[in-house]
């Protein structure tokens, strides 16, 4: 079982907006420290997408936004695209276990 | 360009031991921190170790603690992890990855901005 929660699936059709939670507890999120997130398609490695709780790196559309609040944390995907079916992976710090950790990931089904 | 490449895996019996290796281009090597990571078949992932710019500071998940070994020669530009006593809950897919900025060196502030492609691990008998 994964420190930080997300849902195993969303979809949205093409065009949609979809959102990913990740929710933590107050060793992690809750006690101010940064969220990221990761896309990984089948068979490759993650790529970052969003770190520091909402910057994006370079290359990665404005479509794709990230928020935290309190104990929880957000992906936002806007204009949703074939191309943006995916797993997502959430990751912060827990001081409990003094390690970096992730969520168990979503899927996202463009439908 | 930032390049990782992963090398090393492979079949190991219970108990027995293997050493990853991640040669790196692209970026500074010796000003970034740097990650070991892990997925399991069809599991999500996990982070398994982290070693600070100058190899002076690591860290380990408790997972793996005791058992495994970061280090990193920054003269060859590659990173390490020796993996010892290895349990069949050890197979995965191991990926090596630079953390995202050069003042970070602990998992407290850690994200990784490029992975490399990753080597399969499988211990079974």
């Amino acid at each position: 079982q994964s420190v930080l929660t997300q849902p195993p699936s969303v979809s949205g059709a093409p065009g949609q907006r979809v959102t990913i939670s990740c929710t933590g507890g107050s060793s992690n999120i809750g006690a101010g420290y940064d969220v990221h997130w990761y896309q990984q398609f089948p068979g490759t490695a993650p790529k970052l997408l969003i770190y520091g709780n909402k910057n994006r790196p370079s290359g990665v559309p404005d479509r794709i936004s990230g928020s935290r609040s309190g104990t929880s944390a957000s992906l936002a995907i806007t204009g949703l695209q074939a191309e943006d079916e995916a797993d997502y992976y959430c990751q912060s710090f827990d001081s409990s276990l003094s390690a970096s950790v992730f969520g168990g990931g979503t899927k996202l089904t463009v439908l | 360009e930032v390049q990782l490449v992963e090398s090393g895996g492979g079949l190991v019996q219970p108990g027995g031991s293997l050493r990853l290796s991640c040669t790196i281009s692209g970026f500074t090597f010796d000003t970034y921190a740097m990650s070991w990571l892990r997925q399991a078949p069809g599991k999500g992932l996990e982070w398994v170790a982290l070693i600070s710019d100058d190899g002076g500071v690591t860290y380990f998940a408790d997972s793996v603690k005791g058992r495994f070994a970061i280090s990193r020669d920054n003269s060859e530009n590659t990173l390490f992890l020796q993996m010892n006593y290895l349990r069949a809950e050890d197979t995965a897919i191991y990926y090596c990855a630079k953390l995202g900025n050069t003042y970070c060196d602990s998992p407290g502030c850690a994200n990784f901005d490029f992975w490399g492609q990753g080597t399969r691990v499988t211990v079974s008998s």
